[in-house]
């Protein structure tokens, strides 16, 4: 198995602009987590589904954010618009069932907004 | 309000010697902690696990150790390799099923000197 795929790795924009994210969860996990990274608050959860239906998105820091899964072999987080803020490491990750083995975590999504 | 605290941002060891890396957590309904490893561009790795019914759990060179009264748990390394250096995440989750999710901490980045 290739892992929780993050695409892209790398993603700089412009203020206003809109920002897709995307991620391939691990065949077979039932749950995937989007996740940021900054440096003052660590890693934080923004939402999570199961079974491809959110459970709690309550995270989400602003309605600029949105979170789809479609099926349950992709998902997006999308900012619209964009601010510098949002500047971050963006995470996906899966797991199966429970957290008694861990999350999978992807590479992450560097997003820059400038 | 951070329910788990890594109050060490950075931690430098010389290799060989030990590396303790501490957390402390609010909610005390949190049942089950994990810690994570990760490397620069790379996304956070499961590294060791302690349920909260235990007080100690060992794999190899990396044992974690809870103190439930006082909320608090730790991570040993012993001995420290050139390796071991990251940045160490502690994470801490409660509930069930579809319900249950991680809280990390904001991190620490452990240096391990040659």
């Amino acid at each position: 198995d290739a892992g929780v795929i993050q695409s892209p790795r790398h993603e700089v924009t412009e203020m206003g602009q809109e920002v897709t994210l995307r991620c391939k969860p691990i065949s077979g996990h039932n749950s995937l987590f989007w996740y940021r990274q900054t440096m003052m608050r660590g890693l934080e959860l923004l939402i999570y589904f199961n079974n491809n239906v959110p459970i709690d998105d309550s995270g989400m820091p602003e309605d600029r954010f949105s979170a789809k899964m479609p099926n349950a072999s992709f998902s997006t987080l999308k900012i619209q618009p964009s601010e510098p803020r949002d500047s971050a490491v963006y995470f996906c990750a899966s797991s199966f069932r429970d957290t008694s083995y861990g999350y999978t975590f992807g590479s992450g999504t560097r997003l820059t907004v400038v | 309000d951070q329910q788990v605290k890594q109050n060490s941002p950075s931690l430098s060891v010389q290799e060989g010697r030990i590396s303790i890396l501490n957390c402390d957590y609010t909610n005390s309904m949190f049942d089950y902690f994990l810690w994570y490893k990760k490397y620069p561009a790379e996304g956070p790795t499961f590294l060791i696990s302690i349920s909260s019914i235990k007080d100690k759990n060992e794999d190899g060179r990396f044992t974690v150790f809870l103190n439930k009264s006082a909320k608090h748990l730790s991570l040993h390394i012993v001995p420290s390799q050139p390796g071991d250096s990251a940045v160490y995440f502690c994470a801490a989750s409660v509930g069930s099923g579809s319900a249950r999710q991680l809280t990390f901490g904001s991190g620490t980045q452990l240096t391990v000197l040659p």
